[in-house]
């Protein structure tokens, strides 16, 4: 089974600063995917970052990027240059992946980020 | 691009009463997933169908049941309506059945049940 653990409840960040946001996982699974999704209050789950338990370097968005330590089983995610509609809550997930296909995400608790001017 | 569509965006029912969501997902996805996700609370998988069929199931209650049709578009049926049922209700579909790990969101359907 997998387990994801985002041990920050809510984080703090003043406007253009950098931030990073806590993600461990607990995985049997050789293969895996992580990813981080942005839940702002309206509601809807927006994509931001993927990375492969395979990639050699770490993905980046733009913005985001994603520190990927496998060894530590840990994927934070870093937010450069902070904006004020960054303030969301912010949900680390991961998937096994198999030749069987058809997996679910599994996702932690999410962290609260705000953003302030 | 097109983006998965959900109907309806919200919802209010009453305990005991049935609901019915709808999901259509990307075209060329014919994998389509459900979660639910409470108030406070992380998204939790319920059911994913590949091809029309079912191919995991999650923590569904007995009282809901699920779908996919012809065209892939998915339906959540809902039924002895009760208040922990209040929910957002994600539907996300994802291009085939191997490999293939992407899963693209729907807007979500709020459930309320009062």
């Amino acid at each position: 089974a997998q387990k994801i653990t985002q041990t920050q409840p809510g984080m703090f960040v003043q406007e253009k600063e950098a931030v990073t946001l806590d993600c461990t996982y607990d995985t049997s699974d050789p293969s895996y995917g992580l990813f981080w999704y942005k839940q702002p209050s309206s509601g809807e789950m927006i994509f931001l970052i993927y990375q492969g338990s395979y990639d050699q370097q770490n993905a980046t968005e733009g913005r985001y990027s994603l520190n990927f330590q496998k060894a530590r089983k840990s994927a934070n995610l870093v937010i450069s240059a902070s904006q004020l509609g960054d303030s969301a809550m912010y949900f680390c997930a991961m998937i096994p992946r198999r030749n069987t296909g058809f997996q679910k995400l599994v996702f932690g608790t999410g962290t609260r980020l705000l953003v302030s001017p | 691009a097109a983006g998965v569509i959900q109907s309806p965006r919200h919802l209010i029912k009453e305990k005991r009463e049935t609901a019915t969501l709808k999901c259509y997902p990307i075209p060329r996805h014919d994998t389509v997933y459900w979660y639910q996700q409470g108030p406070g609370q992380d998204p939790q998988f319920l059911i994913s169908f590949y091809e029309k069929m079912q191919s995991d199931k999650g923590s569904i209650p007995d009282r809901f049941s699920a779908q996919q049709f012809s065209d892939y578009h998915s339906e959540l049926n809902m039924s002895s309506l009760e208040l922990g049922d209040s929910a957002l209700y994600f539907c996300a579909s994802s291009p085939n059945d191997r490999g293939s790990y992407e899963q693209y969101f729907g807007p979500g359907t709020r459930l309320t049940v009062t």
